[in-house]
């Protein structure tokens, strides 16, 4: 069974502009999860997708955005990137909506210059 | 946000010997998993603990939960070098994740 893949693997941006990263849950997962990884920060939550929809949103601003497709992959848009959204992003799916165990892939490691 | 709070921060051992790391939390918790984190990379699910448990094993991992205390600890017995990682506490209150600050832990050969 395959895991959590997300892609690029590596996304170089300089200030202001655009990223858009992407994540695949595992076959049969239905809720996708989206967390930042910056240095001396920790993981913190982003947005969490359920069944197309946006259930949840961590204390983030608006230009972080994503969506969920029908197919329950999932897109993370960062608008207008600032130097200080250098960080590894992480994705990760559950079964369904709450379920306990959330499965993480590999990340894509933002750079903004 | 609540966070978690791991310690120690940093943990250097030799292999062999067992390495414990604790965790802290703030509010209620439905449970309380563990994550592993090889540098740079995703976290992998090691051991989930339910509220209602104080004690679970799997393989070289013990965990302990401690509610009243609103803490836990995760030990690893005859570490080896390729648990070289960082370990991550995380809570789960309702249906979000809140993240640990993680234990690096490193096993010298």
């Amino acid at each position: 069974e395959a895991g959590v893949t997300q892609s690029p693997t590596h996304l170089i941006k300089t200030r202001g502009q655009q990223a858009t990263l992407r994540c695949s849950p595992i076959s049969g997962h239905t809720s996708v999860y989206w967390y930042q990884q910056a240095l001396g920060l920790g993981l913190q939550f982003l947005l969490w997708y359920d069944e197309g929809e946006e259930r949840n949103r961590g204390n983030f601003p608006p230009r972080f955005s994503g969506r969920q497709f029908p197919n329950y992959s999932s897109e993370l848009n960062v608008n207008a990137l600032e130097l200080e959204d250098s960080a590894l992003y992480l994705c990760a799916s559950s079964a369904r909506l709450g379920a306990d165990t959330q499965y993480f892939g590999p990340g894509t490691r933002l750079t903004v210059l | 946000s609540q966070q978690g709070e791991e310690d120690p921060q940093a943990l250097s051992i030799q292999e062999g010997e067992n390495a414990t790391m604790n965790c802290s939390y703030k509010t209620s918790i439905n449970n309380l998993q563990w994550y592993r984190q090889n540098s740079g990379r995703g976290l992998v699910h090691l051991i989930l603990i339910r509220s209602n448990e104080r004690e679970k094993h799997s393989g070289r991992l013990r965990v302990t939960l401690d509610t009243s205390k609103k803490s836990s600890s995760l030990l690893i017995t005859a570490s080896r070098a390729a648990d070289t990682a960082s370990y991550f506490c995380v809570m789960t209150s309702g249906s979000r994740l809140t993240f640990g600050e993680g234990t690096q832990l490193t096993v010298n050969p």
